[in-house]
């Protein structure tokens, strides 16, 4: 089974809406981390959030958003008011164990092209 | 966040050459880093893990005497493709592990690599 599934290959949105990027996970450590990054067509990874598994809050970054739901085993990223720079392959990934531990792989989802349109 | 960089952005060699790709930790010391291939329009491969003063640890699958890592510093890790073919071009990518805060890894811009 895939421990991280991102099911939207593409998405579009408007500029200035907007929009969110499903991203499920599946693990039995009860210690993990959640992790946004996004790729431009340049190809750097650029670190966009993170969630820890014992967050009592959705994490916030600027116009991300993390829609956290633990018992459904969901990290949605939510992106406000959508800018055409934002236009970029959208990486969701998992680090199980706790932080500072020694397991500190990162497994990553497919991806998700989101294109914003002007 | 924290600053990875990795030279050279793209190289182009001959078939038979080794190539070397420095991955370096700008502004906190990492004791792991990390070596991703991707692929076009997918996602990354982790390679190997690179350690400070150890030997890498290599994924099931990958070569190690063909992808050779030194990580000679809390800064530095290397990745030198020996005898590369037009098989192994791709897009190589670094990343460096900043235990200290939420254990993020931090990427390097990436290195294109095509061999002729």
């Amino acid at each position: 089974a895939q421990k991280i599934t991102q099911t939207q290959p593409g998405m579009f949105v408007q500029e200035k809406e907007a929009v969110t990027l499903d991203c499920t996970y599946d693990t039995s450590d009860p210690s993990y981390g959640l992790f946004w990054y996004k790729q431009p067509s340049s190809g750097e990874m650029i670190f966009l959030i993170y969630q820890g598994s014992y967050d009592q809050q959705n994490a916030t970054e600027g116009r991300y958003s993390l829609n956290f739901q633990k018992a459904r085993k969901s990290a949605n990223l939510v992106i406000s008011a959508s800018q055409l720079g934002d236009s970029a392959m959208y990486f969701c990934a998992m680090r199980e164990g706790l932080s500072g531990g020694s397991n500190y792989k990162l497994t990553f989802g497919k991806g998700t092209l989101l294109t914003v349109n002007p | 966040g924290a600053v990875v960089s990795q030279h050279p952005s793209w190289v182009i060699c001959k078939s038979g050459t080794s190539v070397k790709i420095e991955c370096r930790s700008l502004d906190f010391q990492a004791t792991t880093m990390f070596w991703y291939r991707q692929f076009p329009k997918k996602s990354l491969m982790l390679m190997a893990t690179s350690n400070e003063g150890s030997k890498a640890t290599y994924e099931q699958g990958v070569e190690k005497d063909k992808f050779l890592i030194n990580h000679a510093s809390l800064t530095l890790s290397t990745l030198t493709v020996t005898s590369a073919h037009p098989e192994d071009s791709s897009f190589y990518i670094c990343s460096a592990r900043d235990r200290l805060s939420t254990d993020t890894q931090y990427f390097g811009p990436g290195t294109r690599l095509t061999v002729l």
